[in-house]
């Protein structure tokens, strides 16, 4: 079944430290975004790919950084964690053919102690 | 500058009746919009979507009205059920291939 996957669904983690947010999908879509999303918040873009060796910034600063290697896979790297990113991190992809619909992961839920 | 406006934080409404949920924007460039809901924990799941050549799109319970003077759309969703308490989305997009500009939410609360 097609599908798009995020690990770990929950991190709790001390400042400092390097963590890796996974996201993949079986859909084959070019498009992939990653966004920052804290209670009623909207959901902030924070990096975007539209296909292999493809990423850029969103909107929204982040210190984080992604890569594309591979079109099914796209994670996502702090590599210092601190307070400040404590929130959802949502992963998504579309096809963006004839309607701009996104299919989101689970998300994961970082705090940082 | 937000784009894309949900004013209202939440919304109770009776089991049974119509939820009207509410999206006001200001970039009359967008062509593309589109209603997600979202549980906790979990990600935005797709409700309907309705492009700018339209002014109604229903799908089942659901019907998106765009009003397109005003800059306004809505979400109705009729009958409410319990399963239907969730935070809505509203978002917008210049075209298909460009990204979605989203709105901060309306909490739905569906009374039993």
């Amino acid at each position: 079944e097609a599908d798009i996957y995020q690990t770990p669904r929950y991190l709790v983690i001390g400042t400092g430290k390097k963590i890796t947010l996974e996201c993949s999908q079986t859909m084959g879509h070019d498009k992939m975004y990653w966004y920052q999303q804290d209670p009623g918040m909207e959901l902030h873009l924070i990096h975007y790919s539209y296909g292999v060796n493809s990423t850029e910034k969103g909107d929204l600063s982040s210190e984080s950084t992604v890569s594309r290697i591979r079109t099914e896979h796209f994670p996502l790297t702090l590599e210092s964690a601190r307070p400040s990113h404590t929130s959802q991190y949502l992963c998504a992809s579309s096809e963006g053919v004839s309607v701009p619909r996104q299919f989101f992961g689970p998300g994961t839920r970082l705090t940082v102690l | 500058d937000q784009q894309v406006k949900q004013n209202s934080p939440s919304l109770s409404v009776q089991e049974g009746r119509i939820s009207i949920l509410n999206c006001d924007y200001t970039n009359s460039m967008f062509d593309y919009f589109l209603w997600y809901k979202k549980y906790p924990a979990e990600g935005p799941t797709f409700l309907i979507s309705i492009s700018s050549i339209k002014d109604k799109n229903e799908d089942g319970r659901f019907t998106v009205f765009l009003n397109k003077s005003a800059k306004h759309l809505s979400l109705h969703i009729v009958p409410s059920q319990p399963g239907d308490s969730a935070v809505y989305f509203c978002a917008a997009s210049v075209d298909s291939n460009y990204q979605l500009i989203w709105g901060a939410g309306t909490k739905l609360i569906i009374k039993p």
